[in-house]
């Protein structure tokens, strides 16, 4: 089965940067490759999608990459905010969704 | 409805005690998914079904857990003879086919 690796359990850094998530992943290229939001104390809310054939994808703040050859997705957050602050993690479909430990950031004011 | 409700929220019980955790996904959602998270883990894979069927069993961490989902909608997890480590928050999601999961917001179960 597939396994999941995520950069650096946290990630501090300060309002305005760029923080940027690692999500690799051995085996198989999955399908699709999803990233989620999850605030303490709540289910994980899903950010974005993106298909194999696509290279990028961009919702508002947030960009997402993904290289099948080096079996790696980059997930993006441009002039981060306080209120960013949150786990993120990373998801595979192969026939069921599989997560990443999770990368939880922290944006300072 | 207009997303996963699962229920309880929270369950408080006993060492030995059967529990029965309730998922109710989003209306025509075809998978459904069981996780577990223990405070500040990830989330641990336990079930996934396509419709009725579950043709992944594998995450169920012992012979004490079983769930079933019937009608394609409504999904139950339960836990027999329930042990302290089985003291997390489980979370349902669905969502179609392999797309975009919805979560729940948990049940929080503490076995004392």
């Amino acid at each position: 089965s597939q396994k999941i690796e995520q950069n650096s359990e946290a990630l501090n850094i300060q309002e305005g940067k760029t923080a940027t998530l690692t999500c690799n992943y051995t085996n198989y290229s999955p399908a699709y490759l999803q990233w989620y939001r999850q605030d303490p104390g709540r289910g994980p809310v899903f950010l974005l999608l993106i298909r194999e054939n696509e290279k990028e994808k961009r919702k508002e703040r947030l960009k997402v990459t993904f290289d099948t050859t080096l079996k790696q997705s980059l997930f993006h957050i441009t002039a981060s905010q306080p209120a960013d602050s949150a786990t993120y993690l990373c998801a595979l479909n192969d026939y069921k969704l599989s997560f990443g430990a999770g990368t939880t950031v922290t944006v300072r004011a | 409805g207009a997303g996963v409700s699962q229920s309880p929220s929270n369950k408080v019980t006993e060492k030995g005690k059967d529990v029965e955790l309730r998922c109710d996904p989003i209306s025509g959602h075809t998978a459904l998914y069981w996780y577990r998270q223990s405070l500040g883990q990830g989330l641990e894979f336990l079930i996934y079904f396509q419709g009725n069927s579950a043709p992944d069993k594998s995450g169920l961490p012992s012979d004490r857990f079983s769930a079933e989902r019937t009608g394609g909608s409504v999904s139950t997890l339960t836990i027999q003879r329930t042990q302290q480590e089985d003291s997390a928050v489980y979370l349902c999601a669905s969502s179609l086919d392999l797309g975009s999961a919805f979560f729940g917001q948990g049940t929080r179960l503490t076995v004392v």
